[in-house]
């Protein structure tokens, strides 16, 4: 089975911390891809990768970086936190056009 | 922009009961569609895929079409049971190259009443 984990379940920091958030899959897939998801507003693409080292923009790339310098590893940064990127985090991981495999997610809490 | 719409947002039929969930996109342009189910305070798991070329998946209890000219799928469950509920999302690939991720809807939040 395709497994993609998330270093943290629940994770609560304050405004101006730098944050990391990783994420790592064991299948050798070409695709990564970092969502945050909130209430009312769905699922949205921040950031996603399509090789070691290659990053593309997705929708709200704002307050946001990402690093892939391995292929099984993609980690989202948060430079200086703020309240508005409280959040719920969603790492997937795919083959080339084929069917996105999610981790358990990151509830983060900015405070 | 690629827009998808789930409707209804929420749904509450008792145990048994066949029932469908819809899904609109308005750019016809697409690689694939895909249902998700989401457990609360947990990640997604894929249900189905449908790719452009196809009309319809099935598996088990699910049935999922694509009727990709007009911007539509539909989430058919049959025999309906309480461990069906959960939140039903439905996500879009669309055309224009490059690995670009998924647009979402927003869910269809199902309860299933034993």
């Amino acid at each position: 089975d395709v497994k993609v984990t998330q270093s943290s379940r629940y994770l609560v920091k304050r405004t101006g911390e730098k944050v990391f958030l990783e994420c790592v899959q064991d299948m050798d897939h070409e695709n990564m891809f970092w969502y945050r998801q909130d209430p009312g507003l769905g699922l949205r693409l921040i950031y996603f990768s399509y090789d070691v080292k290659m990053k593309e923009k997705g929708d709200i790339p704002e307050g946001y970086s990402v690093s892939r310098e391995k292929k099984e590893r993609f980690s989202l940064i948060l430079e200086s936190a703020s309240t508005n990127q409280t959040s719920m985090y969603l790492c997937a991981s795919s083959p080339l056009l084929a069917t996105q495999y999610f981790g358990p997610g990151t509830r983060l809490t900015v405070l | 922009k690629q827009e998808v719409t789930q409707i209804p947002a929420a749904l509450s039929v008792p145990e048994g009961e066949n029932l469908v969930l819809n899904c609109s996109f308005t750019d016809s342009a697409i690689y694939n569609l895909q249902w998700f189910r989401q457990d609360p305070g947990k990640g997604l798991t894929s249900l189905l895929l449908i790719q452009s070329s196809q009309r319809e998946q099935t598996s088990g209890r699910l049935n999922a079409s694509l009727d990709k000219s007009s911007g539509r799928s539909t989430l058919y469950i049959a025999a309906s049971q309480p461990g069906d509920s959960a939140t039903y999302l439905c996500a879009v690939k669309s055309e224009g190259g490059g690995a670009d991720g998924l647009t979402f809807g927003k869910g269809t939040h199902l309860i299933i009443q034993p």
